[in-house]
């Protein structure tokens, strides 16, 4: 079946303006994750959904960033006002959930955000 | 402390030599445990998991779990320049969030 899939692979946007990246999860994962890496940093955990939960936010940098999941589909990642610094590849992963190897995420190919 | 820690590295080996990559975690609760694989420019690639304490092979790769130490390793067997790239140990909690930690960048030199 398909894998993760994200959407534009690369966005080059002017300081100021708002960007959305959307996010497209495997089929029947309940549990999907956003993820920023800067350039040689590692994983930036950022915000979780799982199936109707409400949203774990806790990662989300400032209150430009907010996500919104439709049921257990697909996600979009919105950043408002956006500042150099959120310059950055932002992964998505999606996992069945359900404890042991179910918690196994899945990557996608990521969103490389350039802000001039 | 963090959540789960890693030695950052670089961690250089000479090629067919034995690798060892190190994680701890804080969180007593967590259950399963993940070793992910990263290239330079990739996204993370799933290597292997383990949730029973012991050994777990697969392959060239050997994770090891001690929950009562809160430690996580893999050893990377005949280590090859291929195997070149940043390992990833994410801990999944009881409510089923994985956390990351920081990566450990391994140099396999020909």
């Amino acid at each position: 079946g398909a894998g993760v899939s994200q959407s534009p692979s690369n966005k080059v946007t002017e300081k100021g303006k708002d960007v959305e990246l959307r996010c497209d999860p495997i089929s029947g994962h309940t549990a999907l994750y956003w993820y920023r890496q800067r350039l040689g940093q590692g994983l930036e955990f950022l915000i979780y959904f799982q199936g109707n939960s409400a949203p774990d936010k806790s990662g989300l940098p400032s209150d430009r960033f907010s996500a919104e999941r439709t049921g257990e589909s697909v996600s979009t990642l919105t950043i408002q006002r956006t500042q150099q610094e959120d310059s950055a590849v932002y992964l998505c992963a999606s996992s069945s959930f359900g404890g042991g190897s179910t918690d196994t995420q899945y990557f996608g190919p990521g969103t490389r955000l350039t802000v001039l | 402390q963090k959540e789960v820690e890693q030695n950052s590295g670089p961690l250089s080996v000479p090629e067919g030599a034995i690798a060892s990559l190190n994680c701890t975690y804080s969180d007593r609760g967590s259950q399963s445990f993940f070793w992910y694989r990263q290239y330079s420019g990739k996204s993370p690639e799933l290597i292997m998991f383990i949730y029973s304490n012991g050994d777990k092979e697969d392959g060239r790769f050997t994770a090891q779990l001690n929950k009562a130490s809160q430690y996580v390793s893999l050893l990377i067997r005949d280590s090859q320049p291929s195997d070149s790239a940043t390992y990833l140990c994410a801990v999944a909690n009881q409510g089923g969030k994985l956390i990351f930690g920081q990566g450990t960048e391994l140099s396999v030199k020909p």
